[in-house]
């Protein structure tokens, strides 16, 4: 069992719509969750971090994470063509990253 | 400004050849990363790093070596045992080992000649 899945997509959603992207992870001790963008050919940047249960918002993104179910989901709002992307989701065990093979997002103009 | 500075951007090895990928951080980090994507692919450790003279194999270890002589540098090389190195590198570091966020730098794109 991977540590952390993620349906890998494409996920196509037009202009303006709720994008919703999920993740679940295996590891129990698992103590914080991430979600990064990633442009094709680019390095992954972080915009989103979440440490306990419960929403957190920043703008037009939305995590919210659930530790019983040990599940991990990434909301934007509003989405935009520049949103086109893929979303990695990465899991901090303590002493370890675990990444997803991340959801490759597509907005619709 | 502070950032981790990846080079070179494309990088072409010859079979039987070792190359090296270098990674420099001005972050005064602990911690250093190597990590390998495949198309479609998430990233997977291949070397990390906790302190300087100190580093630990990753999943992928195999056919890849590192040296960590100074806390701003980690090199990795990519030994003619690697028999499929056609990959987008990405080094990244974090404060100290499990601490909450990891920086990247831009990544090296390694294809084989």
């Amino acid at each position: 069992q991977k540590e952390v899945e993620q349906n890998s997509g494409p996920l196509s959603v037009p202009e303006g719509a709720i994008a919703s992207l999920n993740c679940t992870y295996s590891d129990r001790v698992s103590q914080s969750f991430f979600w990064y963008r990633q442009y094709s050919g680019k390095s992954p940047e972080l915009i989103m971090s979440i440490y306990s249960n419960g929403d957190k918002e920043d703008g037009r993104f939305t995590a919210q994470l659930n530790k019983a179910s040990q599940y991990v989901s990434l909301l934007i709002r509003d989405s935009q063509p520049s949103d086109s992307a893929t979303y990695l989701c990465a899991v901090n065990t303590g002493n370890q990253f675990y990444f997803g093979t991340g959801t490759s997002l597509t907005v619709i103009p | 400004d502070g950032g981790i500075t990846q080079s070179p951007k494309y990088l072409f090895r010859k079979e039987g050849q070792n190359v090296t990928l270098s990674c420099e951080q001005n972050l005064n980090h602990d911690a250093m990363y190597w990590y390998r994507q495949d198309p479609g692919q998430g990233l997977r450790l291949i070397y990390y790093s906790q302190i300087v003279n100190d580093f630990q194999k990753g999943d992928i270890a195999e056919g890849y070596s590192v040296s960590r002589e100074k806390k701003e540098s980690f090199p990795l090389t990519v030994t003619s045992a690697q028999k499929n190195p056609t990959a987008f590198y990405l080094c990244a570091s974090s404060i100290s080992l499990g601490t909450e966020k990891l920086f990247f730098g831009s990544g090296t794109q390694l294809s084989v000649l």
